[in-house]
């Protein structure tokens, strides 16, 4: 099992641009968490998705940040308009049930320039 | 309001020296405390979790409900323990088990 998949590993966007990161996550787990990680801080929840839907979204932007987990493919957060403020790391983690151990993949880290 | 405390931004001790990693925590009901930690280069994994009350790698952690605390422990740090640590926090029966976590703490032992 190759674990949690995030890609890519770095990304550059120029402030007005769209940032889209994926994550894969282990095999045979639905459940799929986004983490935001900014310089100095500690990781900050941003969304909860199962297959198809999205559960909780309590700690996503309410603007230009959205999320979703397809029932084929990776689960995918976007960014619109990215500002500098964006610049972060982002974080995907995946679990087989709601409350199990969460299993992280090594982050997308974006810049905006 | 739900938050998780680490005071100590960075812990230097040697190698042997015991080890005390703070965290409190401010939650309204009843929550499920873990620990985990991020080595060099590496993802970020559970060490421990409250209620499997498991010591891993030596470490432990107490829920200390009076104190709001979960402090990580271990008698002799190693080396290989250097390493950033955060404390996060799930509400038990919380829809979906998202974790808040702390700012975390570098722990540095040096030789």
């Amino acid at each position: 099992n190759a674990g949690v998949m995030q890609n890519p590993r770095h990304l550059v966007r120029r402030r007005g641009q769209e940032a889209r990161l994926r994550c894969s996550p282990m095999k045979g787990h639905s459940h799929v968490y986004w983490y935001r990680q900014l310089p100095e801080e500690g990781l900050k929840f941003m969304v909860y998705l199962q297959k198809e839907n999205i559960i909780d979204e309590s700690g996503m932007p309410k603007e230009r940040f959205s999320a979703e987990f397809p029932k084929e493919g990776p689960s995918i957060l976007r960014i619109q308009q990215v500002v500098r403020g964006d610049s972060a790391a982002y974080f995907c983690a995946s679990s087989p049930l709601p409350g199990n151990e969460q299993f992280f993949g090594p982050g997308t880290r974006l810049t905006v320039l | 309001a739900q938050r998780v405390t680490q005071p100590e931004k960075l812990l230097s001790v040697f190698k042997g020296a015991p080890v005390e990693l703070k965290c409190n925590y401010s939650y309204s009901g009843s929550p499920e405390l873990f620990w985990y930690v991020q080595y060099s280069r590496q993802r970020l994994q559970l060490l421990l979790r409250h209620i499997s009350r498991e010591s891993i790698k030596g470490f432990t952690a107490d829920l200390n409900k009076g104190e709001t605390s979960f402090h990580l422990k271990k008698p002799f740090a190693q080396e290989e323990d250097s390493a950033m640590y955060y404390c996060a926090l799930s509400g038990r029966g919380n829809q979906g088990g998202k974790l808040i976590f702390g700012q975390g703490t570098e722990l540095s032992v040096k030789p």
